[in-house]
């Protein structure tokens, strides 16, 4: 079975800290890695990643895939308040043949509390 | 920029009841999504559809039906509304096929059965 394991679960810092959180999965020959990140509403999309190797990078944020370990991280330096949140990882599978849906696998989430 | 409309930001409904929850979005996406959020246990995939009319299981499927009479709208179906179902319930949409295209989420119904 598919699986996505985060890592903290949770996690304080103060303002100004570096933080790195962790994506793990157990799904051979997936298509991509997505990070999301989710305030009060809706997840908002932060980086899709297929390569390995290959840093994206946004303002503060960045993230880099490693697919010998099946791994991902996603970095934020300098934290403020406004990054509090928690930040999800999701895997997508082998696309299905013709008219299949391309869902998405999901970990548990990490839950970054940014203190001022 | 894609628009995932959900009907209704909150919920509250009794045991027993049949509950619709609707879903809209504006950027002619194939596939559509509904998940469920609930601490501890992350997002969870209730059913998904790829076109029209068509739907397929996600990992929760139990006590949950879906429809989707036209591309833009997939309506989540609760037959007879019980406790434990309780919960966040998040919809999305992704174009087919679409290479590096995410997933994009609307704001979520908070559902609260009594």
């Amino acid at each position: 079975e598919d699986k996505v394991v985060q890592s903290p679960l949770s996690l304080v810092v103060h303002e100004g800290d570096t933080v790195t959180l962790n994506c793990s999965y157990e799904v051979t020959n997936f298509r991509s890695l997505l990070w999301y990140k989710q305030e009060k509403k809706a997840p908002t999309f932060l980086f899709m990643l297929t390569s390995s190797g290959i840093e994206k990078k946004s303002g503060r944020l960045s993230s880099i895939l490693d697919k010998k370990e099946l791994s991902s991280i996603l970095n934020i330096t300098a934290t403020q308040t406004g990054d509090s949140a928690i930040y999800l990882c999701a895997v997508e599978p082998p696309r299905r043949a013709q008219g299949g849906s391309e869902k998405l696998v999901f970990g548990k989430g990490t839950k970054l509390t940014v203190n001022p | 920029d894609v628009k995932v409309t959900q009907s209704s930001r909150y919920l509250v409904k009794r045991t027993g009841e049949k509950v619709f929850l609707e879903c809209v979005q504006d950027m002619d996406h194939e596939n559509m999504f509904w998940y469920r959020q609930d601490p501890g246990l992350g997002l969870r995939l209730i059913y998904f559809s790829y076109d029209v009319k068509m739907k397929e299981k996600g990992d929760i499927p139990e006590g949950y039906s879906v429809s989707r009479e036209k591309k833009e709208r997939f309506s989540l179906i609760l037959e007879s509304a019980s406790t434990n179902q309780t919960s966040m319930y998040l919809c999305a949409s992704s174009l087919w096929g679409g290479g590096n295209q995410p997933q994009h989420f609307g704001d979520g119904t908070r559902l609260s059965i009594l």
